[in-house]
């Protein structure tokens, strides 16, 4: 079974300062992580993915998140906020077959002027 | 770029009718999925195919069905709608290879009255 936990319903920033978004994973096999974000009204869209390899993983509109294995996480950062960047982010697990996902319960970003 | 469509944005329907939402995928996807998302539960998997005229169930089915008759068609029938049914709705495709991620519509907001 797999299953993800994210810290904080709702994350506000000041425009400018350092976003950080918490996301912790648990998966009984060596697991892909996503992270997704989603403006109002829309979809989600694909911000960034760990497979394997390099665990510093780089992503759209300059967000990145770190895999660390030890401590099952698969945190969200970007070193400075932008009004555009409020949005709702999820935290995906895949560990199944049919590339079946499993999705945290989401973060609602608000950024401050 | 990959395009999944929903066929409507906005859908309102009274208790005890019969609700079809389409989705339709151009990129050759053999896996599609249907999801409902909900204030602070995120995104639930209803069902899921992973090829034509194949069906799995997912975390939450109940009350729900599904039809895969085409490779780029996934349609999710309501068969009684019932008002707890109110919700987002969100389809998504991947290919079956790999680690690839999902790939959404913009989600159709069905209202049960």
């Amino acid at each position: 079974a797999q299953s993800v936990t994210q810290l904080g319903s709702h994350v506000s920033v000041s425009e400018g300062a350092l976003v950080l978004l918490r996301c912790n994973y648990s998966s009984s096999v060596p697991p892909y992580l996503f992270w997704y974000v989603q403006y109002p009204n829309q979809g989600l869209q694909l911000l960034l993915k760990y497979t394997t390899g390099a665990t510093l993983v780089k992503g759209i509109n300059g967000f990145e998140a770190e895999f660390k294995k030890s401590e099952t996480s698969f945190h969200l950062t970007k070193p400075s906020a932008h009004m555009s960047d409020a949005a709702e982010y999820f935290c995906a697990v895949m560990a199944g077959g049919y590339q079946k996902v499993t999705f945290g319960t989401g973060t609602k970003l608000q950024v401050i002027p | 770029d990959v395009k999944v469509t929903q066929s409507s944005r906005y859908l309102v329907k009274r208790t005890g009718e019969k609700v079809f939402l389409e989705c339709v995928q151009d990129m050759d996807h053999e896996n599609m999925f249907w999801y409902r998302q909900d204030p602070g539960l995120g995104l639930r998997l209803i069902y899921f195919s992973y090829d034509v005229k194949m069906k799995e169930k997912g975390d939450i089915p109940e009350g729900y069905s599904v039809s895969r008759e085409k490779k780029e068609r996934f349609s999710l029938i309501l068969e009684s709608a019932s008002t707890n049914q109110t919700s987002m709705y969100l389809c998504a495709s991947t290919e079956s290879q790999g680690n690839q991620p999902q790939h959404f519509g913009d989600g159709t907001r069905l209202s049960i009255l």
